[in-house]
């Protein structure tokens, strides 16, 4: 079945600087990964997402990056801000556009703006 | 807020008893997926049903079961409950043919 390994399990950057969260998967099926923000205490939050036939995608701040040569996307951040203090997730999945999903996540990243 | 509602918010038990979590997704989605989110274990999925079938299964113990209703709300039933069931649990919706996934708020299950 897919893994999903994601590095660094901590990253802490001063406000204003970017920061980059990395994501390997396993099966070469997968066509879906979303990003998922998570406060302490509250749900996870989708903050952006890729399909398997894009190779990037940016929203204001936020870009993902799609490597499938290599079974690879990155999260990157600009800017970073102190609310963007979370742990987020990466998440794959093979059957986009299907009636199955089941996402399997990557161990999440503690992330920490310092003001 | 993401629609995707769950109760109860907390739910504190004992060893050996049964508990059951509901939610209701988002008006119109039709799959729901339970998830458990462990501090050791981080994000695990247990279950998909989609209009009321079951679609997939993870890594969902056998003392563990779900259902999804007519109306598309689910259930989660866990019975014969041990410590290390403590955890978060999550459900998610979408609307099926998408797959962009809404969490709901989670019940925190404590198990004593």
């Amino acid at each position: 079945g897919e893994n999903v390994e994601q590095h660094p399990s901590t990253l802490s950057v001063q406000e204003g600087d970017s920061a980059v969260i990395k994501c390997t998967y396993s099966d070469s099926a997968s066509n879906y990964f979303p990003w998922y923000k998570q406060e302490l205490g509250k749900r996870p939050q989708l903050i952006i997402d890729i399909r398997s036939n894009v190779g990037e995608k940016k929203d204001q701040r936020i870009a993902v990056t799609l490597n499938k040569t290599a079974k690879h996307f990155s999260l990157h951040i600009t800017e970073t801000q102190p609310e963007d203090s979370a742990v987020y997730f990466c998440a794959a999945t093979t059957n986009y556009g299907g009636s199955q999903g089941n996402l399997i996540f990557g161990k999440g990243t503690k992330l920490s703006v310092k003001p | 807020d993401s629609g995707v509602t769950q109760t109860p918010k907390h739910l504190i038990t004992a060893t050996g008893q049964r508990v059951t979590l509901r939610c209701s997704p988002r008006s119109g989605d039709l799959s729901v997926y339970w998830y458990q989110q462990s501090l050791d274990q981080g994000l695990q999925f247990l279950i998909q049903y989609y209009n009321g079938e079951e679609r997939a299964k993870g890594n969902i113990l056998e003392r563990f079961s779900a259902q999804q209703f007519p109306d598309l709300h689910s259930e989660l039933n866990l019975s014969s409950l041990e410590l290390g069931d403590s955890a978060l649990y999550f459900c998610a919706s979408s609307v099926g043919v998408e797959i962009e996934q809404f969490f709901g708020p989670g019940t925190r299950l404590t198990v004593l």
